[in-house]
């Protein structure tokens, strides 16, 4: 069964500390791996997407890594602002008949205090 | 054009209420998305459309009704719904092996 589980389930950090959230899954046959940023009760942004050549992709403060071997993503977020409140969202996207088939994790839940 | 626009944006209805969410992007994507997504859980797939035809259908009731008018364009026509059915629902749209865009999604809430 496609599977995607994502670690811690919450957390919270000072503004200005990094923090590193962890996804593994059981998806095939993978074709990319997303993380999305989810504001509460706001639809996801897409913060990097990765295939399976490639190990790590930054995008400003945020960089994710992906070991295809093992299953296994992180996302690193440095110097963390009070606007990195939110949830994140491991995808992971496999074929399926229609074309692609979107397993989400659960999301962790960050909170950056002042 | 990086958007995928729902409208509206909030909407309370009655359980005997008709009404109809939609979801609209300009970016050419032949693959477009209904998600429902309860607080504190992630997205489920309701709907997936493929060239503008239903492709999966993940066994919703039919008191929601989907429709692709054209490439652009997605709706979800809302009929005799529960209050259970309250929560957000999220639109996207992807080309294949690509990431997935979404809305900013509609808050239902159902009274």
């Amino acid at each position: 069964k496609n599977q995607v589980e994502q670690s811690p389930q919450s957390l919270i950090i000072l503004e200005g500390k990094n923090c590193t959230l962890q996804c593994n899954y059981t998806v095939s046959p993978f074709s990319n791996l997303r993380w999305y940023k989810q504001d509460t009760g706001r639809g996801p942004v897409s913060l990097t997407i990765m295939t399976f050549s490639e190990n790590t992709k930054s995008n400003g403060r945020y960089t994710a890594t992906l070991d295809a071997d093992t299953k296994q993503s992180s996302l690193h977020i440095t110097a963390s602002q009070l606007s990195d409140s939110a949830s994140y969202i491991c995808v992971v996207s496999a074929f399926g008949n229609y074309g692609q088939n979107f397993v989400f994790g659960p999301g962790t839940r960050l909170s950056v205090l002042p | 054009d990086t958007e995928v626009t729902q409208t509206p944006k909030h909407l309370v209805m009655g359980m005997t209420n008709k009404k109809s969410l939609k979801c609209e992007q300009h970016m050419g994507h032949r693959a477009m998305y209904w998600y429902k997504q309860k607080a504190k859980k992630p997205p489920e797939l309701m709907f997936v459309y493929s060239y503008e035809k239903l492709s999966i259908n993940e066994s919703v009731p039919s008191r929601f009704s989907p429709e692709c008018p054209n490439s652009s364009l997605l709706n979800l026509h809302l009929h005799a719904l529960q209050p259970e059915d309250s929560a957000l629902y999220l639109c996207a749209s992807s080309q294949w092996g690509r990431e997935a865009f979404f809305g900013q999604g509609t808050r239902l809430t159902v009274v």
